[in-house]
């Protein structure tokens, strides 16, 4: 069965904090992806990456990083947590196709709370 | 630019009714259109998805979507409300080749009462 999986389903945090979030992937997919979810938002990308070593600034990376050094594991980094964060983030993952077609798995995601 | 645009943040339906939730996409090139669905507290989950194949697409549990390019619209259907399909559904718009993003509607959530 395909899974994606979130290190954290909930976490608290204090301002100012540096915060990791962690994803794995048991598929060998090639395209990882962070998204947040806002209310009356829908989901925007912060950062994918196509590729190991590879990344790539989506729509809103401000405020974020990543790191991904091997092909399962992709890594979203608040350096310094702030209130306007307090978000539910998202990561997906899919095999690299072509013609762009391939369906996004995602995982159950991370709800964080910056206090 | 492509964007989508999901028409009312909120639909609700009795049990047995007809579920129609409303997207309408702006591309400049052909595009790839997608529908996921998210049950509480979940990730999302693929439905359908168009891609310049046939224009009616047929997903899981009984939806249905269909591709009208000339009102570049993407809307989603079923029948017959079930209450499991109680869930927040999201439709989505990439364009084919290279590592395009997807990028996603506000989402609509379907509430189903007895």
């Amino acid at each position: 069965d395909v899974k994606v999986t979130q290190s954290s389903r909930y976490l608290v945090k204090r301002t100012g904090e540096k915060v990791f979030l962690e994803c794995v992937q048991d598929m060998d997919h090639e395209n990882m992806f962070w998204y947040r979810q806002d209310p009356g938002l829908g989901l925007r990308l912060i950062y994918f990456s196509y590729d190991v070593k590879m990344k790539e600034k989506g729509d809103i990376p401000e405020g974020y990083s990543v790191s991904r050094e091997k092909k399962e594991r992709f890594s979203l980094i608040l350096e310094s947590a702030s209130t306007n964060q307090t978000s539910m983030y998202l990561c997906a993952s899919r095999f690299q196709l072509v013609l762009n077609t391939g369906e996004l798995f995602f995982g159950e995601g991370s709800r964080l709370t910056v206090l | 630019a492509q964007s989508v645009t999901q028409l009312g943040s909120h639909v609700s339906v009795s049990e047995g009714a007809l579920v129609l939730l409303r997207c309408n996409y702006s591309s400049s090139v052909p595009p790839y259109l997608f529908w996921y669905v998210q049950y509480p507290n979940q990730g999302l989950q693929l439905l359908l998805k168009y891609t310049s194949a046939a224009t009616l697409v047929k997903g899981i549990n009984g939806f249905e979507a269909e591709f009208k390019k000339s009102e570049t619209s993407f809307h989603l259907t079923k029948p017959s409300a079930h209450m499991s399909d109680a869930a927040e559904y999201f439709c989505a718009v990439t364009s084919p080749g290279g590592y395009n993003k997807l990028i996603f509607g506000a989402g609509t959530r379907l509430a189903v009462h007895p």
